[in-house]
């Protein structure tokens, strides 16, 4: 059974950094490309950022300005997002997920429970 | 980045109706569409992948379609437990997008 378990949230001052991380289990975490996506509490979804199985192509949404940077470590299984400058907008339930197939982009099958990140002072 | 426009943002609907959702790119995505189901306080689930293919473990009741740059999720059937956020994503390229969901809720 895919596992994926999400920590690092909580409370952060503005212009502050918090680091995401994602456990992965019941997969073979290192050939499947993995992505973040975030949802502010009573809105849509929002793609945040992906990563392919081997950190060779990665891509983030523009309104991130390059704050946010997403890595990965085959060898723990484990998915980051580090986040930078935080602001009161990136308040949201922040999701790690697993693409469907190892090749070809074709949905994210899999979803951890989220972790909550507030940017408040 | 490509918009994705997303018909109607919520509709009433009753046990054993069928329900059609519309999701329209700002641009070609090819096939490069899927379809999710937000239960409240849950995280999302895919339904249908590369616009029309059904995801395993998914009732048969769903299923997609496109024409051109404009697809559409419909549920024969509606029940109980279909009632939810439905959103289209395009993964053709980066940023991928999301509609900007459809609340399916009970008449």
């Amino acid at each position: 059974e895919v596992q994926l378990v999400e920590s690092g949230g909580g409370l952060v001052q503005p212009d502050r950094s918090l680091r995401l991380s994602c456990v992965a289990s019941g997969f073979t975490f290192h050939d499947y490309a993995m992505h973040w996506v975030r949802q502010a509490p009573g809105k849509g979804l929002e793609w945040v950022s992906g990563i392919s199985w081997n950190s060779g192509n990665i891509g983030y949404a523009d309104s991130l300005k390059g704050r946010f940077t997403i890595s990965r470590d085959n060898a723990k299984n484990t998915l980051y997002l580090q986040m930078d400058s935080l602001r009161a907008e990136d308040t949201a339930f922040y999701y790690c997920a697993k693409e469907n197939f190892k090749s070809g982009t074709t949905g994210l099958d899999s979803w951890g429970q989220g972790t909550l990140v507030t940017v408040s002072s | 980045d490509i918009q994705m426009t997303q018909s109607p943002s919520s509709l009433s609907a009753s046990v054993r109706d069928r329900v059609t959702i519309t999701c329209r790119a700002s641009q070609t995505i090819s096939s490069y569409l899927n379809w999710y189901q937000q239960r409240p306080g849950k995280a999302p689930k895919l339904l249908i992948y590369a616009a029309s293919s059904l995801q395993s473990g998914v009732p048969s009741r769903f299923s997609g379609s496109r024409s051109g740059t404009e697809f559409t999720l419909t549920i024969t059937s509606l029940q109980p437990e279909d009632f939810a956020t439905y959103y289209c994503q395009q993964s053709y390229t980066t940023p991928w997008t999301f509609g900007q969901g459809t609340k399916v809720e009970i008449k």
